[in-house]
């Protein structure tokens, strides 16, 4: 079946500028999860989706930042006045139920941002 | 906190060789471990896992044990080829209430060649 898919796959934008993001999570997964991934480091968690509610957004940088899941499946990652230190790659994941610890997550090739 | 210390790359070997990526961890209890692999172009991809101490997750010929004497998660393959050519991460998740999320080592870069 089809994985996590993530459009764009690559995002040139100027400083200053509104970007959004989008992820489509394997058909039936409740729980949606962004994470971003510096060059040369490994992925770092942003927020986590429970159906349609933000249940941990702790790992958003600033207020810049923001993500909707509005009805429970689709999810977007927004980012205003981006900034050079938000490039990045922004990697979205799903799980079939409530995040856990044992639970696989699935990712999607993720999307490049490059602000200049 | 929480956290993965991973070997450091990048590792280049010849086809055939014997791979060890080296990953500890500190954290609180005893999480799940696992290991995820992102092949050039690609998204990461889960290798393998151990949910508990003493378990040995394999996958592809790889093999990983999860030590808690040692708090290490190793990761080896007896002969790697070409085609195991990428980035290969070390996870554990948040320990407590928050463990939907996944810390990562930094990630290690493997070359074979042949």
């Amino acid at each position: 079946g089809a994985g996590v898919s993530q459009t764009p796959s690559n995002k040139v934008t100027e400083k200053g500028k509104y970007v959004e993001l989008r992820c489509d999570p394997i058909s039936g997964h409740t729980a949606l999860y962004w994470y971003r991934q510096s060059l040369g480091q490994g992925p770092e968690f942003l927020i986590y989706f429970q159906g349609t509610g933000a249940a941990d957004d702790s790992g958003l940088p600033n207020d810049r930042f923001f993500a909707v899941r509005p009805e429970g499946s689709v999810s977007t990652l927004k980012i205003q006045r981006t900034e050079r230190g938000d490039s990045a790659v922004y990697l979205c994941a799903s799980s079939p139920v409530a995040g856990g610890p044992q639970e696989t997550q699935y990712f999607g090739p993720g999307t490049r941002l490059l602000v200049l | 906190g929480d956290s993965v210390t991973q070997m450091e790359g990048p590792v280049t070997l010849s086809e055939e060789a014997f791979l060890t990526i080296n990953c500890t961890y500190t954290a609180t209890g005893y999480p799940s471990l696992f290991w995820y692999v992102q092949y050039p172009g690609e998204g990461l991809q889960l290798l393998l896992k151990a949910t508990k101490a003493d378990d040995k997750g394999s996958n592809k010929g790889f093999e990983a044990t999860y030590r808690k004497e040692t708090t290490s998660f190793h990761l080896e393959k007896g002969s790697v080829q070409v085609s195991d050519s990428a980035v290969y991460f070390c996870a554990l998740p948040y320990s407590g209430g928050s463990n939907y999320k996944l810390t990562f080592g930094k990630g290690t870069l493997l070359t074979v060649n042949p």
